[in-house]
């Protein structure tokens, strides 16, 4: 079975920072790659598709890159309303999320 | 406006039964995959199921085949998740989520649109 592998599960950064979050697959995914964020209590939302479709309403800062096994969502300058956690997740034979970036205050 | 919104969590002893439901608005239901995905306290995203447009076709995750059911009434606007022999790790909030499915001919079809979740907590 396919594993996703994300790095860092958490880091801290400050509001401006470039913050990068990669997602390796342990086999090839093609560009079949998306990415979410999660605030405490709340739902998922979709940023990311196609490994770097940029979803309807989401800010340009957020982007993402990638194909095969190596992927990466990139925030070019983190702002107050982007701390939260970040999961990727692939769609090779059934959906299967990554474990999770939290992003922090620094 | 897309909304889904789910109901019937709960506390439910290790061994019983619980059926969550979806109800939709907003958008063709009949026309999107559906998911029901899970999180456990203070840990990630699970997917869980998946089912088909005209409910022909379901998937779930190896942890629940055999005691989970999804389905559908499109005419209700409505998904469910029927859950028997719980245990204490099916413990979780669980999310209706629109979309969730890749087709080689497609592409894929992210979880565009979620629920606020239900928490369903298996204990004695």
């Amino acid at each position: 079975a396919i594993q996703l592998t994300q790095s860092p599960s958490s880091l801290s950064a400050s509001v401006g920072d470039r913050v990068t979050i990669t997602c390796r697959a342990s086999q090839g995914i093609s560009s079949a790659l998306a990415w979410y964020q999660q605030k405490p209590g709340k739902a998922p939302k979709l940023l990311i598709y196609d490994a770097s479709s940029l979803e309807s309403g989401v800010p340009s800062r957020f982007s993402g890159s990638g194909s095969g096994t190596d992927f990466t969502l990139t925030i070019s300058s983190l702002q107050p309303e982007d701390f939260a956690t970040y999961y990727c997740q692939q769609f090779n034979s059934y959906p299967l999320f990554g474990g999770g970036t939290k992003v922090e205050i620094k | 406006e897309v909304q889904l919104v789910e109901s019937g969590g709960g506390l439910v002893q290790p061994g019983g039964s619980l059926r969550l439901s979806c109800a939709a608005s907003g958008f063709t239901f009949s026309s999107y995959w559906m998911s029901w995905v899970r999180q456990a306290p203070g840990k990630g995203l699970e997917w869980v199921a998946n089912i088909k447009q005209d409910g022909s076709e379901k998937y779930y995750v190896d942890s629940v085949k055999g005691r989970f059911t999804i389905s559908r009434d499109n005419a209700k606007n409505s998904l469910y998740l029927q859950m028997n022999s719980l245990r204490a790790e099916d413990t979780a909030v669980y999310y209706c989520a629109r979309g969730g499915h890749y087709d080689i001919l497609t592409g894929t079809d992210p979880f565009d649109y979620w629920g606020q979740g239900t928490l369903v907590t298996v204990s004695s």
